[in-house]
């Protein structure tokens, strides 16, 4: 297996600017997790998703922050419109809690390096 | 006060030292205990899991303390290899999610 794949792994915007974050969770895992690490606030939970359906968005920090996943294979995290001050690094991750073969693990993707303008 | 504290950091050891990293939790119905490592721009990964017994992988040993809601990892001769950022993570009741600590920094100098 590939592990969590995540695109873009950079991206430059400007202010304003729609931007688009994607994942790709490992196979057979049943969470997703999206989170944003900063420097001053550490690694903070966005919004998890169980079997496509979003669980708990209350870490998505305000309504220009959304997030989809159609189907279990794919996930995104849109800011619309961006700002400075969601330069961030953000990673999804994803973690089967089947309680005959979950390993209690959360497998991190590479991260996408966020930098607006 | 912060669901998950660790040492700030950092800390510079030369090769062959023994650390020990300290968390504290503040949810007494925490269920699970894991060490995570994060490298320089890279996204963490499981070093390993925290067991009430304790437990040992290697050069590295877990501890955890219910009554004082303290986990501890100790890593023994340490290498230029093990400098990273060490994540304490707790985890609630089957179907609660981790949350992390904000981190400490290990250098190892030569």
């Amino acid at each position: 297996d590939a592990g969590v794949i995540q695109s873009p792994r950079h991206e430059v915007t400007e202010m304003g600017q729609e931007v688009t974050l994607r994942c790709k969770p490992i196979s057979g895992h049943d969470y997703l997790f999206w989170y944003r690490q900063t420097m001053m606030r550490g690694l903070e939970l966005l919004i998890y998703f169980n079997n496509n359906v979003p669980i708990d968005d209350s870490g998505m920090p305000e309504d220009r922050f959304s997030a989809k996943m159609p189907n279990a294979s794919f996930s995104t995290l849109k800011i619309q419109p961006s700002e400075p001050r969601d330069s961030a690094v953000y990673f999804c991750a994803s973690e089967t809690r089947h309680r005959e073969f979950g390993s209690d693990e959360q497998f991190f993707g590479p991260g996408t390096r966020l930098t607006v303008l | 006060r912060k669901e998950v504290e660790q040492d700030p950091g950092p800390f510079n050891v030369p090769e062959g030292a023994t650390v020990a990293f300290n968390c504290t939790y503040s949810n007494s119905a925490s269920q699970s205990f894991f060490w995570y490592r994060q490298d320089c721009r890279k996204e963490p990964k499981l070093l390993m899991s925290v067991y009430s017994s304790g437990n040992e992988d290697g050069r590295f040993t877990a501890q955890l303390n219910r009554a004082s809601q303290y986990i501890s990892l100790l890593i023994r001769d340490s290498k230029l290899s093990d400098s990273a950022t060490y994540l304490c993570v707790v985890k609630g009741h089957y179907g609660q999610n981790f949350v992390f600590g904000p981190g400490t920094r290990l250098s190892v100098l030569p």
